[in-house]
């Protein structure tokens, strides 16, 4: 167990529906990462936050939204769901969020979009 | 962007056999780490590792910064050992990693 806890583990919806995955960081981590994983794609950095606030953002598309809780927990939100947004998504997180923290990644959310 | 490339793509390896796995990158970075996805999809990190060399049981790294790039040696390989190996990378003044495509590695009994 990395201490990192992501659910739910799976998820299958269908188009155009919307979808919110839920990452709790280790104990006393302050940043978390999301990250989509796809097969063509690799992966793919998505947002941090950094203590409730948005630090960073990537590939992340205006369908989805995130969010950092004052319970450091955070959430992504997809909306309008498309096929190709079928993917596994993962959750990071790390001490402080600079330069030189190291990730510690939860197990993963498996969505699959039909 | 940083480039992160990974070589070879694809590894078979009889049980018991070595081998080394090579991360080159296209600009400094001040952030390296070494990741095993294991075969359930669980990313498990190995090394964080933005220079010098570590060693952790029959895992050891070491990063080259200074020529861009890095190797993780595997010795006396186990099946467990099956998976994808990704370098990730950061440089300096961003907050996220760059992956590598990963190499895949399947260790046969």
């Amino acid at each position: 167990d990395s201490g990192v806890t992501q659910t739910p583990k799976h998820l299958i919806t269908a188009t155009g529906q919307r979808v919110t995955l839920r990452c709790s960081p280790r104990s006393g981590d302050l940043s978390v990462y999301w990250y989509q994983q796809s097969l063509d794609q690799g992966l793919q950095f998505l947002i941090q936050y950094y203590n409730g606030e948005e630090r960073a953002k990537g590939n992340i598309l205006e369908r989805f939204s995130a969010q950092q809780f004052p319970d450091l927990h955070s959430e992504l939100n997809l909306s309008s769901l498309e096929l190709g947004d079928s993917a596994l998504y993962f959750c990071a997180s790390s001490r402080a969020g600079g330069p030189a923290d190291g990730y510690t990644f939860g197990s993963g959310t498996r969505l699959t979009v039909v | 962007g940083i480039q992160v490339e990974q070589s070879p793509p694809d590894l078979i390896l009889q049980e018991g056999a070595n081998s080394t796995l090579r991360c080159n990158f296209s600009d400094s970075v001040n952030n390296l780490q070494w990741f095993h996805q294991n075969p359930w999809g669980q990313l498990i990190n190995l090394f964080y590792i933005p220079s010098g060399t570590k060693q952790n049981g029959r895992l050891s790294a070491t990063t080259v910064a200074t020529e861009r790039y890095s190797l993780l040696y595997i010795s006396s390989s186990q099946t467990t050992d099956s998976g994808v190996y990704f370098c990730a990378v950061r440089t300096s003044g961003t907050y996220k990693y760059i992956f590598g495509t990963g190499t895949r590695l399947k260790v046969l009994a």
